[in-house]
């Protein structure tokens, strides 16, 4: 079955500008996690999203904001960009939210704020 | 105590050796250890996982060794080989919250 789709795969946008990525998660798949990962650094957690619902948050200002819809896919949202905005914007889907269950990562969303 | 730490941040290794990442957290109600590879240009895919009532467990050349009165876990690469080079990530979870992440692990095997 097909993976967890990121798209667009780059984007460049000007400081100030809003951006909206997208990430479509495996078939099936009902929660859907969003990432953030700058170079030398780990992966730092934005939010959670199970049936529609923002399960949980990460330490980031309000310009991060997403939303999941009925068929589980899944957009995030930053307004208001800065240059320390520049990351790899990664989604990850997984079957369920409350049990251990593996996380499938998309190949991520490679986002420059110039 | 949410945190997960690390080591060491980067690590070459000859082909054919033996390539060790360690990991400490310190809640102790977490109960779901991942390890996760991440390519180049790649998201991170899972590469092994334990829960804290075993000790070890062993998928081919990779090993995760679980202690949970240390509070420590770590990622054995036995004969690694220059494919494996890569970064690896620990992580820990518990059930309804995120994963935390270690830092990562940017690793080299040499020919």
């Amino acid at each position: 079955k097909a993976g967890v789709t990121q798209t667009p795969r780059y984007l460049i946008k000007t400081r100030g500008q809003q951006v909206t990525l997208s990430c479509s998660p495996i078939s099936g798949h009902r929660s859907v996690s969003w990432y953030q990962q700058t170079p030398g650094q780990g992966l730092q957690f934005l939010f959670e999203y199970f049936s529609e619902t923002q399960r949980n948050k990460g330490n980031f200002p309000g310009r991060f904001s997403g939303r999941q819809f009925s068929n589980s896919r899944s957009e995030m949202n930053v307004s208001t960009l800065e240059l320390g905005d520049s990351a790899l914007y990664l989604c990850a889907s997984s079957l369920n939210s409350g049990m251990n269950t593996e996380a499938f990562f998309g190949q991520g969303t490679r986002l420059t704020v110039v | 105590q949410q945190q997960v730490k690390q080591s060491p941040q980067s690590l070459i290794v000859q082909k054919g050796g033996i390539s060790i990442i360690n990991c400490a957290y310190e809640n102790t109600a977490f109960d779901y250890f991942p390890w996760y590879q991440q390519f180049p240009g790649k998201g991170p895919a899972l590469l092994i996982a334990i829960r804290p009532d075993v000790s070890e467990k062993k998928e081919g050349r990779f090993t995760i060794s679980f202690n949970k009165s240390a509070k420590q876990f770590s990622l054995h690469i036995m004969d690694s080989q220059p494919g494996d080079s890569a970064t690896y990530f620990c992580a820990a979870k518990r059930s309804n919250y995120q994963l935390i992440w270690g830092a990562g692990t940017k690793l080299i095997i040499k020919p």
